[in-house]
């Protein structure tokens, strides 16, 4: 079945530092690869995303990478700051007009020390 | 604008009993899904409907059913509650169409005990 797996489950970074998450999805038909931050009582909110015509994107200090061959995506986050301290989870979907379903990765935790 | 809208925000049930969680999704949004996240983990799908009908189920019993209104809200049912069940149920709304963003609403924390 479809699946996505996700690592490492923790992470802790120093300030300043970079964090790199690894994500693998099972199903090779999946074209959409969000990403969200979900802090401790919130909901997960979106942070970024790539589709599957795409190698990479950039958003300021968040960049994702896809590796359609691979079936691996990965998030890096630089210049990391205490705010980024968070539970990160990765997703895959087949992106469709009317049908959609996300499947999420077990998710990373972030620490990011001052 | 609002956002996704969920109610309750918390609800303790007791073994056995059934609960409705309801969902109302952004202006204009006529897809909803449902997810369960249990402590800990990411979110499972449960189930998707647009305008009104299912159109994906995930990997759970029967004792979850779900419906779309005309309005395009939404409703989880759980029958036959167990102690597994407890867990963040989110909802999350989107237009309809590649390139569109899902946004999930603040979830309902069930616990049964």
């Amino acid at each position: 079945g479809e699946n996505v797996e996700q690592h490492p489950s923790t992470l802790s970074v120093q300030e300043g530092d970079s964090a790199v998450i690894k994500c693998t999805y099972s199903d090779s038909a999946s074209n959409y690869f969000p990403w969200y931050k979900q802090e401790l009582g919130k909901r997960p909110q979106l942070i970024i995303d790539i589709r599957s015509n795409v190698g990479e994107k950039k958003d300021q200090r968040i960049a994702v990478t896809l590796n359609k061959t691979a079936k691996h995506f990965s998030l890096h986050i630089t210049e990391t700051q205490p705010e980024d301290s968070a539970v990160y989870f990765c997703a895959a979907s087949k992106e469709m007009d009317s049908s959609y379903k996300l499947i999420f990765g077990s998710g990373t935790r972030l620490l990011v020390r001052p | 604008d609002a956002g996704v809208t969920q109610s309750p925000t918390h609800l303790i049930k007791t073994r056995g009993q059934h609960v409705t969680l309801r969902c109302s999704p952004i202006s204009g949004h006529k897809s909803v899904s449902w997810y369960q996240q249990v402590l800990g983990q990411g979110p499972q799908f449960i189930f998707q409907y647009y305008e009104k009908e299912e159109r994906g189920r995930g990997n759970f019993p029967d004792r979850f059913s779900a419906r779309q209104f005309p309005n395009y809200s939404s409703e989880l049912n759980v029958n036959a509650l167990l102690l597994g069940d407890s867990a963040l149920y989110l909802c999350a709304s989107r237009l309809p169409g590649q390139g569109s963003e899902q946004y999930f609403g603040p979830g309902t924390r069930l616990t049964v005990t």
